[in-house]
């Protein structure tokens, strides 16, 4: 089955630790991204890559950081500079093609709690 | 920041009956329009991306129509079914650089009772 999975569902940290989210996917996608979801806002944009070895800040980039050393996984470190880390996190990637209006498939969230 | 806003934030209507939804955008620097449906449980699913102005997709009895010059865009639901209760978010693509980046709105949650 195709599609992207993110792991774990849930995570529980302490105050001060890093923790790294996990995103793969294996729809041959080339851009991917990660969001962040808080009570009563939209999605917000944290980083994206639209290919291997690269990846740009997307809105609110401060205290995350991501790598992309394959095509297929996208994982968001969230670290202790993040003020407010506890959130839903999501992970989108979005198919090759000519032109840039091309749907965004998620995964199904990371919920991370930061005791 | 870019303003994205959806109306209403929440509506309730019966089995059978036809509702819509609005989102407001800036119309400057617009590139596309994309419409996801998030079921509870579930993980967002597109429903349309749109680019033209004056733009309108189907999918159903789910439509959508697109005004890049005013910025907004509706979507409507005909004959609204229990399974269409979601939140349906709106995003557009604001972007000045290359690559696609969405700004989302806070949703429009619907729940449709028997």
């Amino acid at each position: 089955d195709g599609g992207i999975t993110q792991s774990p569902k849930y995570l529980f940290r302490k105050e001060g630790q890093n923790v790294t989210l996990s995103c793969e996917q294996n729809l041959n996608h080339d851009a991917m991204y990660w969001y962040r979801q808080d009570p009563g806002q939209g999605l917000r944009l944290i980083y994206y890559s639209q290919i291997v070895n690269d990846f740009q800040k997307g809105d609110i980039a401060e205290g995350y950081s991501v790598s992309r050393e394959k095509k297929e996984s996208f994982p968001l470190t969230v670290t202790s500079a993040q003020k407010n880390p506890t959130a839903f996190y999501l992970c989108a990637s979005s198919p090759p093609g000519s032109g840039r209006a091309r749907e965004q498939f998620f995964g199904p969230g990371t919920r991370l709690t930061v005791l | 920041i870019l303003n994205v806003e959806q109306s209403p934030q929440s509506l309730h209507v019966q089995e059978g009956d036809s509702t819509n939804f609005t989102c407001s955008f800036p119309s400057s620097n617009f590139y596309a329009l994309h419409w996801y449906r998030w079921e509870t449980a579930k993980s967002p699913e597109a429903l349309f991306v749109m680019t033209l102005n004056g733009d309108e997709k189907k999918k159903g009895r789910i439509s959508a129509t697109l005004n890049t010059k005013e910025g907004y865009s509706y979507l409507y639901i005909k004959g609204s079914q229990p399974e269409d209760s979601a939140t349906y978010l709106c995003a557009p693509d604001l972007n000045t650089g290359t690559a696609s980046k969405l700004t989302f709105g806070t949703g429009t949650r619907l729940q449709v009772t028997l």
